[in-house]
C-alpha cells in the first residue's frame, strides 16, 4: 500500500462546478496535511493546509480532514478553466520530510 | 530573481556520465530538499538537508549523492548516469518549522539520459 494514495483522473468538472478530490494516507500517526497545486510545466505550490480534523475553507477552496478515516478531501466551489492543473496531497509520514501522492489531474471544462 | 534557482534547466546526456544539479536559494531558510518528477508517481524524495550537518536519504537515494556546501546550497550528483533517471527533478526549500512548514520549490531542472 503506497503511503499517500491519491485517483490520478483526469476529474472533469464544467466550470461553475465543484471539484472534488480526495486523498487517503497509511500512516495512522500523520499531523499535518497539505495541498500543492502544479500547473502543467510550472512548480508544485502550496494553496491549503489543514491540520485538525474537520473542514478548513479559504476562498474557492476548502479542505477537509478526517483522521479516523485516514482522508483528506480539497472541494473547489465555482471551479474555473484557471483551476485546472494537477493537485498534489502531501503528509509527513514519520520522515521528516513532506511525502507526495501522485496527484489527481482536475480538467475544468469552459 | 527566484528565491530557489536550480540549474542546469535542461540537460541531455549519456548513459554513464557524472552529472550535477545545482540549487541556490535566497529565502534564508534552512531546510532543503531534492525530489523527482515522473509521469504517474508524484514527487518522490531523494535526499533532505536540514543543515549543513545534516544530511539524510530519502525514498530514492540510490545512485545519488548530495553536498550542502553552505546554508544557500544544495547540490545533487548523479555519479554515473542511467537512463531510468530520466525526470524533472525539483529543488525545495522550508524554514525550521517543524512540520508546519511550506515547501518553496525551484522552477525544475529536466533531465534526459541517452
Amino acid at each position: 500500500q503506497k503511503e499517500v494514495e491519491q485517483n490520478s483522473g483526469p476529474l472533469s468538472v464544467p466550470e461553475g462546478a465543484i471539484a472534488s478530490l480526495n486523498c487517503t494516507y497509511s500512516d495512522r500517526g500523520s499531523q499535518s496535511f497539505f495541498w500543492y497545486r502544479q500547473y502543467s510545466g510550472k512548480s508544485p505550490e502550496l494553496i491549503m493546509s489543514i491540520y485538525s480534523n474537520g473542514d478548513k475553507e479559504d476562498g474557492r477552496f476548502t479542505a477537509q480532514l478526517n483522521k479516523a478515516s485516514q482522508y483528506v478531501s480539497l472541494l473547489i466551489r465555482d471551479s474555473q478553466p484557471s483551476d485546472s492543473a494537477t493537485y498534489l496531497c502531501a503528509l509527513y509520514t514519520g520522515r521528516r520530510a513532506l511525502t507526495f501522492g501522485s496527484g489527481t489531474r482536475l480538467q475544468v471544462q469552459p | 530573481d527566484a528565491d530557489v534557482t536550480q540549474t542546469p534547466r535542461n540537460r541531455i546526456t549519456k548513459t554513464g556520465k557524472r552529472i550535477m544539479l545545482e540549487c541556490s536559494q535566497t529565502k534564508g531558510h534552512d531546510r532543503m530538499y531534492w525530489y523527482r518528477q515522473d509521469p504517474g508517481l508524484g514527487l518522490r524524495l531523494i535526499y533532505y538537508s536540514f543543515d549543513v550537518k545534516d544530511i539524510n536519504k530519502g525514498e530514492i537515494s540510490d545512485g545519488y549523492s548530495v553536498s550542502r556546501q553552505a546554508q544557500a546550497k544544495f547540490s545533487l550528483s548523479l555519479e554515473s548516469a542511467i537512463p531510468n533517471q530520466t525526470a524533472l527533478y525539483f529543488c525545495a526549500t522550508s524554514e525550521h518549522r517543524g512540520q508546519t512548514g511550506e515547501l518553496f520549490f525551484g522552477e525544475g531542472s529536466r533531465l534526459t539520459v541517452l
